[in-house]
């Protein structure tokens, strides 16, 4: 069975600081995609990043970007400049494509500090 | 265009008494999920449907839960009878199914928040 293991239940960062928010799923497929979502007090699920596990390289989104290290299974997630509004609940999600569901992490809560 | 509408936005209800939460997916979309958020279990998928038939309903906790998708713009996650436990957040999501255009990605609608008394 997938899983999704988020091992930071908290986190803090100062404003215009970076910060890394951890996760490392399990898989026996070759084929599949990971994400992560951002929930803020809004309760609303919204994507910041998408990774296909075929690709090589590291999927970045204006601030946000990823380290993808297939061996080790590990997908993590860098916020760069953080800024007030990126508090919120983080999410790691896994795809294996085949079935189309998500597999969530617990999640991190970030809080950004000014 | 309209994402994922969800209704209602927030249910309070009686032990006993039976809810319905809704759920119209992108149109186009031929994949809708059904989740539930927990403080104490997160984000657990409930069922899914593919072109309207229920896929895996694994996650669907007991008898009292039935959900339906009687097309492809409309589904119901139905309770009966609501138990205080079954409080949560209820998210409908949808996607492209992987033979399509397929990026993997579930879009969701904003979420039905169900408290039971």
């Amino acid at each position: 069975a997938q899983t999704v293991t988020q091992s930071q239940p908290e986190m803090s960062v100062q404003e215009a600081e970076t910060v890394t928010l951890s996760c490392t799923y399990d898989t026996s497929e070759n084929n599949y995609y990971l994400f992560w979502y951002k929930q803020p007090p809004s309760r609303q699920m919204i994507l910041v990043i998408r990774q296909e596990a075929y690709k090589q390289q590291n999927a970045t989104e204006n601030r946000f970007s990823v380290n993808f290290q297939k061996a080790a299974k590990s997908f993590s997630l860098k916020i760069s400049d953080s800024q007030l509004g990126d508090t919120a609940m983080y999410f790691c999600a896994f795809n294996g494509g085949a079935t189309n569901k998500l597999i969530f992490g617990t999640g991190t809560l970030l809080a950004v500090q000014p | 265009d309209a994402g994922v509408i969800q209704s209602p936005r927030h249910e309070v209800t009686e032990m006993g008494q039976e809810v319905t939460l809704r759920c119209k997916p992108i149109s186009g979309h031929n994949s809708l999920f059904w989740y539930r958020q927990t403080m104490m279990r997160g984000l657990e998928l409930l069922i899914y449907f593919n072109n309207n038939v229920p896929i895996d309903d694994s996650g669907m906790p007991e008898d009292r839960f039935s959900a339906k998708m009687p097309n492809a713009s409309f589904s119901t996650l139905k309770i009966q009878p609501s138990e205080p436990r079954d409080s949560a957040v209820y998210f409908c999501a949808s996607s492209l199914a992987p033979q399509d255009s397929y990026t993997g990605e579930l879009f969701f609608g904003e979420g039905s928040r169900l408290t039971v008394l």
